[in-house]
């Protein structure tokens, strides 16, 4: 059964602060990852993954995968209160079109 | 503006009474999907599509239908709603498939009594 775990899953820290996230996956024929933050109510869009090595990066935020060791990191520097979200990992899962998440990382980001 | 629409926003109804949660999406996407999202699950997909007349089940799909008939809808039914159903639920849509950019309407609340 295809799997996408995410750890940790709830993380506080101070404005500041730089945080790393991790989403760690079993699927067969693997296609791509994707991170999305999810605020007050509907997940937005952050970045997708599918060759290892390569960093994605959006100001603050960046993301990277391992291919090899079958799981992504988000990172976030300088984090600020805006950044407190559940950010979420997906897996297409193989075979199919069926979309996997992971359970989420809450952050807390604390003034 | 590009946007998925999820109606009603919010709904409390009883065991048995069915109902219809309806999903719209302006940007001709192909790939459509259904959510639910429970504490401590997580998000799980009820239902997908890939196309008109196009739909597979998802990771939890007992007890709800979904239909395809126009590229832009995308309507998830609960013929027979029980409280175990009360849940936030979220409609989704991509260009072309499950690995490409989602856009999530903005939930739909439900509580079953």
């Amino acid at each position: 059964e295809d799997k996408v775990v995410q750890s940790p899953l709830s993380l506080v820290v101070h404005e500041g602060d730089t945080v790393t996230l991790n989403c760690s996956y079993e699927v067969t024929n693997f296609r791509s990852l994707l991170w999305y933050k999810q605020e007050k109510k509907a997940p937005t869009f952050l970045f997708m993954l599918t060759s290892s090595g390569i960093e994605k990066k959006s100001g603050r935020l960046s993301s990277i995968l391992d291919k090899k060791e079958l799981f992504s990191i988000l990172n976030i520097t300088a984090t600020q209160t805006g950044d407190s979200a559940v950010y979420l990992c997906a897996v297409p899962q193989g075979g199919s079109e069926k979309l996997v998440f992971g359970k989420g990382t809450k952050l807390t980001v604390n003034p | 503006e590009a946007q998925v629409t999820q109606n009603p926003r919010y709904l409390i109804t009883v065991t048995g009474k069915k109902l219809t949660v309806t999903c719209s999406q302006n940007m001709n996407h192909e790939y459509m999907s259904w959510y639910r999202q429970d504490p401590g699950l997580g998000l799980r997909q009820i239902y997908y599509s890939m196309n008109v007349e196009v739909t597979d089940k998802g990771d939890v799909p007992e007890g709800y239908k979904v239909s395809r008939k126009e590229k832009r809808n995308f309507p998830l039914i609960l013929e027979s709603p029980s409280p175990n159903q009360t849940s936030l639920y979220f409609c989704a849509s991509s260009l072309y498939q499950a690995n490409t950019e989602a856009f999530f309407g903005q939930g739909t609340r439900l509580t079953v009594v």
